[in-house]
Formats: C-alpha cells, structure tokens, sequence
C-alpha cells in the first residue's frame, strides 16, 4: 500500500544546530506540505512544493527552508533551531489538480523539542 | 486571503448524545471545504468533503456536514456519538482554483463521555 512515512518520530536538538527531517511518500503525488501544530494555532503551512524542483513558502516559514530533488522526498531543514520551533510536524501530499479539490495524506508527525 | 474559524476549542458530550462542530470560513472566492480527524499520536485522515452539488455532504464513521454558502459556514454533524469518537477535529479550506493547499482551523477537540 502506498503510504507517507516521517522520519524520526521524535527529535531533541539543541539551540542553534541545524536538523532535517525527514518525508517520503510512495503515493507518487506531486503536491508536498509541511505544516507544524501548535495548541491554539491548528496547522499552519511552513512549506509546499507542487513538483521536482519548485518550493514556495508557507505562512510560517521563517527559519525553515525544503529542497524537492524527486517525487518522492520532501526534506525539512530547521537552519538554526530555536526555542519558538519547538513542535509536532507534519508532512502531507496530494495529487496535483488544478482546482483544490485533492485529498491529502497525512503523515504520523514529527515532535520535535529543542532545548 | 481564506481563513477558517473554529470557534469551539472544547466539545464535551456524553456517549450516544448528538453533536454539531462548527466551522465558519472567509474567502473572496469559491471554495472546498473539508474535515479532517486526528486521532492521538496520530496523522489527519480526511472524514468528508465539500467540492460542489449537493450541499449536504456524508463522511466515514456516521459523520456528515452541511455547506451553507449565504452564511459561509460548514458544521459538522453526528446524530449519536461513541467513544471512539474522541479526537481532535479540524476545518479545512482551499480555494476551487489556483490553488491545492490547504488553509486548517485551528480545531476542536471532542471529548466523548461514558
């Protein structure tokens, strides 16, 4: 069965260094989202991509940055982790039609604390 | 720009009671509506969503929702509830062109009651 996989499940960094995390989806979607949740916030966008090499920004994506090489990967890159980006991530994907009517697959999340 | 309003943080109710989750959004233009569930330690799984037609719209696990266009809202609706039921809800939005993301609600988490 196709699925969408994070990787790691649950992540301690410090102040200042730099983490990935990891998506990968077998659905062969083009669409790519990384959202973060916070209590009081629901999901917010950090990052999309629409296909190979295209990226664009989300409404929190500050400190943040994706790289899209194939279909398959969606790398997440925290540059320089502070405090403020402690969270659970969540990767998403979705088959690319032009009209919004897509369904996303979610991933199991990333929590993420940094001290 | 679209936004989505979910207005109730909390929603505690008693097994087998009926529940309504409300969902109000703005958008200058036409939209998709959706819910999603989040059960604990979980991803979202789509419940339901609105494209077009009819505006009564049937979801998995006994849950429906109607689109209301004249006051931009999209409730979510079970007649009878089971603890099963408890996790968090949320309301999403995407316009019907330009666009495939998502714009989330900030959610409502049901608490279900023996």
């Amino acid at each position: 069965d196709a699925e969408i996989t994070q990787s790691p499940r649950h992540k301690i960094t410090e102040t200042g260094r730099q983490v990935t995390l990891a998506c990968h989806q077998t659905w062969n979607h083009n669409n790519m989202f990384w959202y973060r949740q916070d209590l009081g916030h629901g999901l917010r966008l950090i990052h999309y991509s629409y296909g190979v090499q295209d990226t664009n920004k989300g409404e929190v994506s500050d400190g943040y940055s994706v790289s899209r090489s194939n279909t398959e990967d969606l790398p997440l890159t925290l540059e320089s982790a502070a405090s403020s980006q402690t969270s659970v991530y969540f990767c998403a994907s979705s088959e690319r039609r032009t009209g919004g009517n897509t369904e996303a697959f979610f991933g199991q999340g990333t929590r993420l604390t940094v001290v | 720009a679209q936004s989505v309003t979910q207005l109730d943080s909390q929603v505690p109710v008693f097994e087998e009671a009926p529940v309504e989750l409300r969902c109000n959004y703005s958008s200058s233009v036409s939209v998709y509506l959706f819910w999603y569930v989040q059960y604990p330690n979980q991803g979202l799984q789509l419940l339901l969503k609105y494209l077009s037609g009819s505006t009564l719209v049937k979801g998995i696990n006994g849950f429906e929702a109607e689109f209301n266009k004249s006051q931009t809202s999209f409730h979510l609706r079970k007649p009878s509830v089971h603890i099963s039921d408890t996790a968090e809800y949320f309301c999403a939005v995407s316009e019907s062109y330009n666009t495939d993301k998502l714009i989330f609600g900030t959610g409502t988490r049901l608490q279900v009651f023996p």
